[in-house]
C-alpha cells in the first residue's frame, strides 16, 4: 500500500497570506495524485487531480504541482472560506488519502 | 449535476453486519464508477470500494473479506455491506462518484456507530 504523508499537521496562517502543503508520497504515484477541502461537517470536496489540474469551478487561488514523490497545494492569498482540512489522495496504486493538514487562522 | 443521498441504520451491534444504500440523482448510474468512503471521528479518509453499473467491484485489499458491494440500477442505488464489525468501523460513511481516479461528487455522509 502507498502510504501518503501530510505535512504539517496543523497550518496557521492568516487571512490574505499565502499557503503551502506538502504531501510525500512512500512510493512514486507518478502524476495521479488529488487534492481535496473538507469543511467542518461537510463531505470532501476535490480540488486538483492529475497533481495540478484544478477542478470545475475551483478558483484560481488554488494551484498544485509536483511529481513521482513530492507534491504541493499552494493557496496563493487565503480567504476566510479557505480555513479548513486539506487531503491528498493518490489513484496510481489503488487508492490511499494522506492524513490531513489543517490550515487555521 | 449528481446528488447522492446515504441512507441506513445509525448504529449496529459489535460483529453483525452495517447495511447503507445510496441513491443517485441527477445523472445517469452508468456514468461513473460508484464508491464508499469512510472517516473515523476526527481522523483521515479511508476508500473501501467501488462498483460499475455492470457490476464490476474492486475493493480495498484491508477490507476484502468483509465488504460487499451492490448496485440496483433499477432504483438508481448502490449498497454497501459490511460484515463482523467491531467500535472500530464507526465512521462517517460517505458515498461518492469515482472517475478517472477521482471521487468528483460526495454524499453527505452518515455516522455510523458500532456499540
Amino acid at each position: 500500500e502507498i502510504v501518503m504523508t501530510q505535512s504539517p499537521a496543523t497550518l496557521s496562517v492568516s487571512p490574505g497570506e499565502r499557503a503551502t502543503l506538502s504531501c510525500r508520497a512512500s512510493q512514486s504515484v507518478s502524476s495521479k495524485l488529488a487534492w481535496y477541502q473538507q469543511k467542518p461537517g461537510q463531505a470532501p470536496r476535490l480540488l486538483i487531480y492529475g497533481a495540478s489540474t484544478r477542478a470545475t469551478g475551483i478558483p484560481a487561488r488554488f494551484s498544485g504541482s509536483g511529481s513521482g514523490t513530492d507534491f504541493t497545494l499552494t493557496i496563493s492569498s487565503l480567504q476566510p472560506e479557505d480555513f479548513a482540512v486539506y487531503f491528498c489522495h493518490q489513484y496510481y496504486d489503488w487508492l490511499t488519502f494522506g492524513g490531513g493538514t489543517k490550515v487555521e487562522i | 449535476q449528481v446528488q447522492l443521498q446515504e441512507s441506513g441504520p445509525g448504529l449496529v451491534k459489535p460483529s453483525e453486519t452495517l447495511s447503507l444504500t445510496c441513491t443517485v440523482s441527477g445523472d445517469s448510474i452508468s456514468s461513473y464508477y460508484w464508491s464508499w468512503i469512510r472517516q473515523p471521528p476526527g481522523k483521515g479518509l479511508e476508500w473501501i470500494g467501488y462498483i460499475y453499473y455492470s457490476g464490476t467491484t474492486n475493493y480495498s485489499p484491508s477490507l476484502k473479506s468483509r465488504v460487499t458491494i451492490s448496485v440496483d440500477t433499477s432504483k438508481k442505488q448502490f449498497s454497501l455491506k459490511l460484515s463482523s464489525v467491531t467500535a472500530a468501523d464507526t465512521a462517517v460513511y460517505y458515498c461518492a462518484s469515482y472517475r478517472r481516479g477521482t471521487f468528483d461528487y460526495w454524499g453527505q455522509g452518515t455516522l455510523v456507530t458500532v456499540s
